[in-house]
């Protein structure tokens, strides 16, 4: 049973390009939350897709968007690019019904120059 | 919202120690995890415990919900469980608020 697998794993990007990750969940998993990890800082929650739709966002500008396909796997999309966006983006699925407990991939790591 | 505190910020051990990281949080949840973020960034799940007591091999952690804290017990300390711990917690089906985590360093 594969986990949540996430692509690319190291990325570099000019500031003002555009960047699109991507995140597979964990078979059985219909929720996907991104998150942003700083350097020395806990993961910061930037938004939660649920059948197909943005069910909660945390305290990110638009330029932050995602997107979730019929099979539950899902897309970040970061426009604009400024430097501050370097940092880990961490993708974590969680099951459908009962249990709430999420699961991360490996992250991907976005460097800004 | 939320708010989830985490001690020591730092810890450093001989091997073999033992020692007690503490999530406090100010409000009822009903997901709470500790997580081991390796070098690489991915973070491995320890526990899945919003209450009660579980037990992994070296690994402990009980959650008091009624008194909002957490600790997450490591005994006998190995070189390999250095790296970040943090405890992360969360209401219904929201969103994971973390603590700015537990650096851990056990020396030989």
């Amino acid at each position: 049973d594969a986990g949540v697998t996430q692509s690319p794993t190291h990325l570099i990007k000019t500031r003002g390009q555009q960047v699109t990750l991507r995140c597979s969940p964990k078979s059985g998993h219909d929720t996907v939350s991104w998150y942003q990890q700083a350097l020395g800082q806990g993961p910061q929650f930037i938004f939660q897709y649920y059948e197909e739709e943005e069910r909660q966002r945390g305290n990110f500008p638009d330029r932050f968007s995602g997107h979730q396909f019929p099979n539950y796997s899902s897309e970040l999309n970061v426009n604009a690019l400024l430097l501050g966006d370097s940092a880990l983006y961490l993708c974590a699925s969680t099951p459908r019904g009962g249990s709430t407990e999420a699961f991360f991939g490996q992250g991907t790591r976005l460097t800004v120059v | 919202g939320i708010q989830v505190e985490q001690s020591p910020p730092d810890l450093i051990l001989q091997e073999g120690a033992n020692s007690t990281l503490r999530c406090n949080f100010s409000d009822s949840v009903n997901n709470l995890q500790w997580f081991h973020q390796n070098p690489w960034g991915q973070l491995i799940n320890l526990f899945y415990i919003p209450s009660g007591t579980k037990q992994n091999g070296r690994l402990s952690a009980t959650t008091v919900a009624t008194e909002r804290y957490s600790l997450l017990y490591i005994s006998s300390s190995q070189t390999t469980d250095s790296g970040v711990y943090f405890c992360a917690v969360g209401q219904g089906f929201q969103k994971l608020v973390f603590g700015t985590g537990t650096r851990l360093l056990v020396s030989p």
